[in-house]
């Protein structure tokens, strides 16, 4: 079963740092991009970056230039997030997706892990 | 700022039809923004439902279809059933590796 399954979250005051994790299992880790999607409290999803496969590009929202990283490991079938400087406004739930960059899309999700960063 | 419209909300009878439209607040959405189509019901993580302006993704019933009509991408919902009660998003690919949801459609099946 393929899968994604999304940990790190927590509560961190403003301007501190966290570091989301994601798994992959069921599919070839490797030979996929991958994407972090978030989502703030009764609001809608929102893009927040992408790696190809290699991690040859590496892509981000405006919003979190300078602050987030992401990064894979791809021996250890794992997507992570380093989130540095962070603001209120980042608190949201994070979902790892699947990214196919053959029509630039989502194809597989993770449930998500929730940050809270408390002003 | 590229602004990607969705209707904040709409209604539809069971059994019905219903298409929600996905646009640009500066230009047209064409077949080269590669739209897909996302459905979310609280407290759940998205299913992808389309993909490439018409594409179904794997396991999605033939009654969700998606196209472009006039400058806009379009998501059809033949059929509707109650558990397609759900909150409805559009992506459209900007380039350079950006992509930009859309603010939503809450669905509301009545």
């Amino acid at each position: 079963e393929v899968q994604l399954v999304e940990s790190g979250g927590g509560l961190v005051k403003s301007g501190g740092s966290l570091r989301l994790s994601c798994t992959a299992s069921g599919f070839t880790f490797s030979g996929y991009g991958m994407t972090w999607v978030r989502q703030a409290p009764g609001k809608g999803l929102e893009w927040v970056s992408s790696s190809t496969s290699s991690s040859s590009s590496i892509y981000y929202t405006d919003s979190v230039k300078g602050r987030f990283t992401i990064s894979r490991d791809n021996a250890k079938n794992s997507l992570h997030l380093q989130m540095n400087s962070l603001r209120a406004e980042d608190t949201a739930v994070y979902y790892c997706a699947r990214w196919r960059g053959n029509y630039f899309h989502m194809d597989v999700w993770g449930k998500g892990t929730t940050v809270t960063v408390s002003s | 700022q590229t602004v990607v419209t969705q209707e904040p909300s709409f209604s539809v009878s069971p059994g019905g039809t219903v298409t929600l439209t996905c646009g640009l607040n500066s230009g047209s959405v064409s077949t080269s923004y590669y739209p897909s189509w996302y459905q979310q019901t609280p407290g759940q993580a998205p299913r992808t439902l389309i993909y490439n302006t018409n594409t179904r993704s794997s396991g999605v019933p033939d009654r969700f279809s998606g196209s472009i009509l006039g400058n806009k991408a379009a998501l059809t919902i033949t059929g509707a059933q109650a558990d397609d009660e759900s909150d409805y998003y559009c992506v459209v690919y900007m380039g350079s590796g950006i992509s930009v949801f859309g603010g939503g459609t809450k669905l509301t099946v009545l």
